[in-house]
């Protein structure tokens, strides 16, 4: 069962442009965070979020919690080729479980 | 800085054959947990520990097993390996479970032919 949707699958584009990538669930968690995998490697945390409704800003990542905790968004301004990789979406609630989203891969083309 | 070490990075298996990959942190973690990774398919949850001597089953457990003995060690072990077991594994640990940042190993490749 996967529990967290992500939108886009796949998402080419020049440097320099805006995006948006979307993470969605039918179920409610207690925080979600997003992650960033490159080749070779491990997820790494990029941010948390845990109140309804909040933004959190990470330079020119914008990152947003649904009002009813079901879902969050990932705004990238001005994208440079540096933030290609794999972004991960995870939820997680009072059952001991993270649930990962099916994850988005950014392809930023100088 | 060690953080998660996961052993091998890459393993061939052949069907039937059983193989135990490593994870071990030195974060002091209580939370440890392994997923398994697929195109398209995001990370899924096999199996977790929540501490020493407790644990549990993920998403995906069949055809794996995992003990935990100590709050550094968490061993998955492969019972009978089936080719629809070939993927990527990553081990996480994290100091509580939710709002707590997961730390990931640099994965272990898998092949079962």
């Amino acid at each position: 069962t996967q529990l967290l949707e992500q939108s886009p699958q796949f998402l080419s584009i020049q440097e320099g442009e805006n995006l948006t990538v979307y993470c969605n669930s039918s179920s409610v968690f207690s925080s979600l965070q997003w992650y960033r995998q490159e080749p070779g490697e491990g997820p790494v945390l990029l941010v948390t979020v845990v109140t309804g409704g909040e933004v959190k800003k990470l330079k020119r990542l914008t990152f947003q919690f649904g009002d009813a905790r079901k879902d969050s968004s990932l705004h990238i301004t001005a994208a440079q080729p540096g933030d290609t990789g794999l972004y991960l979406c995870a939820g997680s609630n009072t059952g001991n479980q993270f649930y990962f989203g099916t994850g988005t891969s950014l392809t930023v083309i100088p | 800085n060690a953080g998660v070490t996961q052993t091998p990075k890459f393993q061939v298996l052949k069907t039937g054959q059983s193989m135990t990959l490593q994870c071990a942190q030195d974060m002091n973690h209580e939370y440890m947990s392994w997923y398994r990774q697929d195109p398209g398919m995001g990370l899924r949850l096999i199996h977790y520990s929540v501490g020493a001597g407790i644990t549990d089953q993920g998403e995906v457990p069949n055809g794996y097993n995992v003990s935990r003995s100590t709050t550094e060690d968490f061993p998955l072990r492969l019972l009978s390996a089936a080719p629809s077991q070939t993927s990527v594994y990553f081990c996480a640990s994290s100091i509580w479970v939710n709002t707590g940042e997961l730390f990931f190993g640099e994965g272990s490749r898998l092949t079962v032919l």
